[in-house]
């Protein structure tokens, strides 16, 4: 998991509850990004950052919310308006943004479950 | 439309044995092709990427395969272990940056 942490491992939410998901790097990496994983399907990409305050839209980013306000952190947000949060998440950072073989560091991932 | 497909169903091999998973894609034209091994509940991590105009890449008892004009990757882990049972995913650079399409995982367990 190497330098990126996520907490918490487990998180239950109430229906219509916004939840926040926390995550840090100390690998000094400029991009980050956040996925989401269900059973039998890839890690499909929710949004990514290539630099501090600055953000984009990957391919789920609807009833999602990010943040950069600092290198190091990379906050996701589940709103109410995500009709099926419940999954995996993770965070992942690569050193350059624009490298066309730069690697991604992944956390140790973040189980929602909405009851 | 764009796929990446692994195997869905689980490889059971026998320990000693060459594993090899397949990754086939389409729609696609990668740079390059990267696996990643996850274990059960934590985050994958980055085992080997290989380039377009490479075949072949190694790393220890891994071995890489790219084929462009099939479409198709393959990994193999040679002398198998208990401890390689993992679920290994495939995935590609797609866009001009470092976005990542994984395909959903071939899950690989190693029988002693």
């Amino acid at each position: 998991d190497g330098g990126i942490t996520q907490s918490p491992k487990y998180l239950f939410r109430k229906e219509g509850q916004n939840v926040t998901l926390s995550c840090e790097q100390n690998l000094n990496h400029d991009a980050m990004y956040w996925y989401r994983q269900d059973p039998g399907q890839g890690l499909r990409l929710i949004y990514y950052s290539q630099i501090v305050n600055d953000f984009q839209k990957g391919d789920i980013a609807e009833g999602y919310s990010v943040s950069r306000e600092k290198k190091e952190s990379f906050p996701l947000t589940v709103t109410s308006a995500q009709k099926n949060p419940t999954a995996f998440y993770l965070c992942a950072s690569s050193p350059v943004p624009r490298s066309s073989t730069d690697t991604q560091y992944f956390g140790p991932g973040t189980r929602l479950t909405v009851l | 439309s764009q796929k990446i497909e692994q195997n869905s169903e689980a490889l059971n091999i026998q320990e000693g044995k060459t594993a090899t998973l397949t990754c086939n894609y389409t729609n696609y034209s990668p740079a390059y092709l990267q696996w990643y091994r996850q274990d059960p509940g934590r985050g994958p991590v980055f085992l080997l990427l290989i380039r377009e105009n490479e075949k072949e890449k190694r790393k220890e008892r891994l071995k890489v395969t790219f084929d462009t004009t099939l479409k198709q990757s393959l990994f193999h882990i040679t002398a198998s272990q208990p401890a390689d049972s993992a679920t290994y995913l495939c995935a590609l650079a797609s866009g001009g940056y470092n976005k990542l399409i994984f395909g959903a995982g071939t899950r690989l367990a190693v029988h002693p």
